[in-house]
């Protein structure tokens, strides 16, 4: 069975600092990887996905994330933080053809001024 | 703009007694997802029709259940709640064709006395 792995459970940054979240998964073929960001209170929007091509994508926000298949990871990164970036994040990958998201168990971000 | 509603955003119900959320989509999609998200945790899947083929997780409890009385609505009906169900209820939809982001709704905040 497919998994994710989010490494980190809280992470604090300044502000204007740079930030990479890590996350692995466990998939056998090609996974469908997305991040989703949930501010408190709120849904979950997405914010960026890989489904083939270019390792290197870049969503909303100003984040990007590269998918690595020799490692199984697939991070999140943003040169540059800002306040309104505190959220939890939320990797998951999809299985083809199940419509179905497994999801990490989350990484609470934190800015400090 | 297309989203995904979701109503009440707050639901305050007793201890056994039944209650209904409510999510509406304008996306036309052929998929709706509920979810339970507990503090701090991972968004679980409770079930998710495709069209008006109904799949429950294996671990959802009987207590929930699920109507879709069209493509646009979509319905979670806890017949009994107890007080392990208070919760965020996520409202997620996607085109089903191949793989497909899901597009999440706000929420609905469910607290049990």
């Amino acid at each position: 069975a497919q998994s994710v792995t989010q490494p980190d459970i809280h992470i604090t940054v300044s502000e204007g600092a740079s930030l990479e979240l890590r996350c692995n998964y466990s998939y056998g073929a090609t996974p469908y990887l997305f991040w989703y960001v949930q501010s408190p209170g709120q849904g979950l929007q997405l914010l960026l996905k890989y489904f083939s091509g270019d390792t290197l994508v870049q969503g909303i926000k100003g984040f990007e994330a590269e998918f690595k298949r020799s490692q199984s990871s697939f991070n999140l990164r943003k040169p540059s933080v800002h306040w309104s970036d505190a959220a939890e994040y939320f990797c998951a990958v999809e299985d083809f053809g199940n419509e179905k998201l497994t999801f990490g168990t989350g990484t609470r971000l934190t800015i400090i001024p | 703009d297309a989203m995904v509603i979701q109503n009440p955003r707050y639901q305050v119900t007793q201890f056994g007694k039944p209650v209904t959320l409510s999510c509406s989509q304008t996306l036309n999609h052929n998929v709706m997802y509920w979810y339970q998200q507990k503090s701090s945790q991972a968004p679980k899947l409770l079930f998710h029709y495709y069209d008006k083929d109904f799949n429950n997780e294996a671990d959802t409890p009987d207590n929930f259940q699920s109507r879709r009385p069209n493509t646009s609505f979509c319905f979670l009906d806890i017949r009994s709640p107890g007080l392990g169900d208070a919760a965020m209820y996520l409202c997620a939809t996607s085109r089903g064709v191949e793989v497909a982001e899901q597009f999440f709704g706000p929420g609905t905040r469910l607290t049990v006395l």
